[in-house]
């Protein structure tokens, strides 16, 4: 089984600068990997970046990068030169090679003030 | 736009009815995913198939039922629903259903159960 902790319900970032939005979990796989999705107003779900658990490098897609801190079971996503459409849910989810479904922590809800 | 396309956008029906909502998958995707995302339950994981074969199981009700036809499009069909099924519910794809796969998300259906 699989648990996803996301601390903070709503957090808000000026136009430009960075956030990071946290991420705990706990997990009993050993192979998995561990996703961020956005929910913007329109309500589509839309993956942002994904990170193996095997892989000591942190990934990173365009303005977005995690840091994935394995043995602490932490899992931080991290928002750079921010823009209004960065304004949603974030979500986290683990999936494990066991599992097949993800697990989502019940999100972060970021705005972005001009 | 994420390529998988989830039929119809909205739903409204009345109590002790039964509907049925369809997706079709990504092309070359063989695993089809049901969420189910509610104010007071978050998003939940419903049910997943693979190729037409239910892989997993979540906390899916047995009012509901799914399947996946041969040509990979999937259907979940909600009956004596109640006015505690109004959701937004979504269907996610991925290539070969294994529990590290990206899943890609389609729009959602949103029901109304009135």
């Amino acid at each position: 089984a699989q648990t996803v902790t996301q601390s903070q319900p709503e957090m808000s970032v000026q136009e430009a600068e960075t956030v990071t939005l946290s991420c705990t979990y706990d997990t009993s796989e050993s192979d998995y990997y561990l996703f961020w999705y956005k929910q913007p107003p329109s309500r589509q779900m839309i993956l942002v970046i994904r990170q193996e658990a095997y892989k000591q490098q942190n990934a990173t897609e365009n303005r977005f990068s995690v840091n994935f801190q394995k043995a602490a079971k932490s899992f931080s996503l991290k928002i750079s030169d921010s823009q209004l459409g960065d304004a949603a849910m974030y979500f986290c989810a683990p999936s494990g090679a066991g599992s097949y479904q993800l697990t989502f922590g019940k999100g972060t809800k970021l705005s972005v003030i001009p | 736009d994420s390529g998988v396309t989830q039929t119809p956008k909205h739903l409204i029906t009345a109590t002790g009815q039964r509907v049925t909502l369809r997706c079709s998958p990504r092309s070359g995707d063989l695993s089809v995913y049901w969420y189910q995302q509610s104010l007071d339950q978050g998003l939940q994981f419903l049910i997943q198939y693979y190729n037409g074969e239910e892989r997993a199981k979540g906390n899916i009700l047995e009012r509901f039922s799914a399947q996946q036809f041969p040509d990979l499009h999937s259907e979940l069909n909600l009956s004596s629903l109640e006015l505690g099924d109004s959701a937004l519910y979504f269907c996610a794809s991925s290539v070969d259903g294994r529990g590290t796969d990206t899943q890609y998300f389609g729009p959602g259906t949103r029901l109304t159960v009135l």
